[in-house]
């Protein structure tokens, strides 16, 4: 089982539609959890930490499930702007020397007029 | 603008050259990293450099040789590549928790 799994997608949406991206992961032990948004040609960029609690940006809210090993990003109202590859994003730790970042293979999301 | 500033942008070499990348950030960051990134692919973890220590290497090639003079800059050293390491490479730093922030990267083509 890969470390970080997603959707494989693309999405292909119009605007205004709501869209959810799912992830799981396989180390139960992860203790970080992100999204990150990655345009084409560009670097990627911290879209959103997830929490345990759940947590909402705007129109974006993320969900965890640490039972399940799930992570979850719904957009809601989408904009032509959200068009963007999606990297569901984990580190087996919460801190410390051997921090770092594992990233899941992305869904290409396409928001259409 | 990125707070992590890579150079150069671009980079076209040989497989008998030898040239370095190299990046800077001023966030007080206290690690940084090396990602490489293949198309339509998602960021691969190369280094970690933790204050100024590297502390993950994950089984790179030895053709690639980090180095981090101080805690604001990282460097990449790269000698006798292959056609095959051509790829986007990515600096990023961080506080040791929470995201990281990426720089926007070089293009490397390795001919």
């Amino acid at each position: 089982r890969k470390e970080v799994e997603q959707d494989p997608g693309p999405f292909n949406v119009p605007e205004g539609a709501t869209v959810a991206f799912n992830c799981t992961y396989s180390n139960s032990a992860s203790q970080s959890f992100f999204w990150y948004r990655q345009d084409c040609r560009k670097e990627p960029k911290l879209l959103m930490s997830v929490y345990s609690s759940g947590n909402e940006d705007g129109r974006f809210t993320a969900q965890l499930n640490r039972a399940s090993q799930y992570i979850s990003l719904l957009i809601r109202d989408s904009k032509l702007s959200d068009s963007a590859t999606y990297l569901c994003v984990v580190s087996p730790n919460s801190g410390g020397s051997n921090y770092k970042l594992t990233f899941g293979k992305g869904t290409l999301l396409t928001v259409n007029p | 603008d990125t707070e992590v500033t890579q150079t150069p942008k671009h980079l076209v070499m040989g497989m008998t050259n030898k040239k370095s990348l190299k990046c800077e950030q001023h966030m007080g960051h206290r690690a940084m990293y090396w990602y490489k990134q293949k198309a339509k692919k998602p960021p691969e973890l190369m280094f970690v450099y933790s204050y100024e220590k590297l502390s993950i290497n994950e089984s790179v090639p030895s053709r690639f040789s980090p180095e981090c003079p101080n805690s604001s800059l990282l460097n990449l050293h790269l000698h006798a590549l292959q056609p095959e390491d051509s790829a986007l490479y990515l600096c990023a730093s961080s506080l040791l928790r929470d995201g990281i922030t990426f720089g926007s990267g070089t293009r490397l083509t390795v001919v």
